[in-house]
């Protein structure tokens, strides 16, 4: 069974530009997470959709973050403009039963 | 509100050596799952084990094992005769699936444990 794919795995943007992150979780997991993981912290919640309803995005900064996640399966986190802040690893997980989640490889993101 | 607490930043050990790593965890909620994810330097968080806020039972697989003690809201995992490729991140996590609007992940900061051959 193939695992939750994400890419790209590394991504360097200058600040104030925008980036997409693409995730395809397990197939026939409804449920789906973006986590952020700044250096050298634990992973943390950015939105969780079920099926293609988001119905956690409350840590979600949407002044410059978007997410969508079309049909249900595939999804996308968008960043525009990034910040140097913006700095982290995004980790996408999927989930059969919004219990045990299987994470990604994440994508490395540096805003320089 | 969900939190995890895991209070050693980093572990060093010799290979061989047994090591646990701790974690403590806050919840209103009865019903619960606690998790131990592991992720070494490639940066893929790889799961290791699931507990219900029912199930107290302590569980061995190979050399790790879980001690679940919900009187002291912990959930310690110890690795038994380590060896270097144990060296990992390794992370506690709660959820509350009973809860719509508190089900995610809750992560706590890690454990970096490093085993020196």
């Amino acid at each position: 069974e193939a695992g939750v794919v994400q890419s790209p795995r590394y991504k360097i943007i200058e600040k104030k530009q925008p980036v997409a992150f693409w995730c395809n979780p397990i197939s026939g997991h409804n449920t789906l997470y973006w986590y952020r993981q700044n250096l050298g912290q634990g992973p943390e919640l950015l939105i969780r959709y079920e099926n293609e309803e988001a119905v956690d995005d409350s840590q979600l900064p949407k002044d410059r973050f978007s997410a969508e996640r079309l049909k249900g399966v595939d999804s996308t986190l968008k960043i525009q403009p990034a910040e140097l802040g913006d700095s982290a690893v995004y980790l996408c997980a999927s989930s059969p039963d919004s219990t045990e989640a299987f994470f990604g490889q994440g994508t490395r993101l540096t805003v320089v | 509100a969900q939190k995890v607490t895991q209070a050693q930043t980093e572990i060093s050990v010799v290979e061989k050596e047994d090591v646990t790593l701790d974690c403590v965890y806050e919840t209103r909620d009865t019903t619960y799952y606690l998790f131990w994810y592991k992720q070494p330097p490639s940066g893929e968080l790889v799961f290791l084990i699931r507990r219900n806020s029912f199930d107290e039972q302590n569980e061995i697989s190979g050399r790790y094992s879980w001690n679940f003690q919900k009187s002291t809201s912990s959930f310690n995992f110890t690795i038994t005769a380590s060896q270097v490729v144990d060296s990992a991140v390794y992370f506690c996590a709660l959820s509350e699936p009973s809860d719509s609007n508190n089900n995610d992940m809750r992560f706590g900061a890690g454990t970096r444990l490093t085993v020196k051959p």
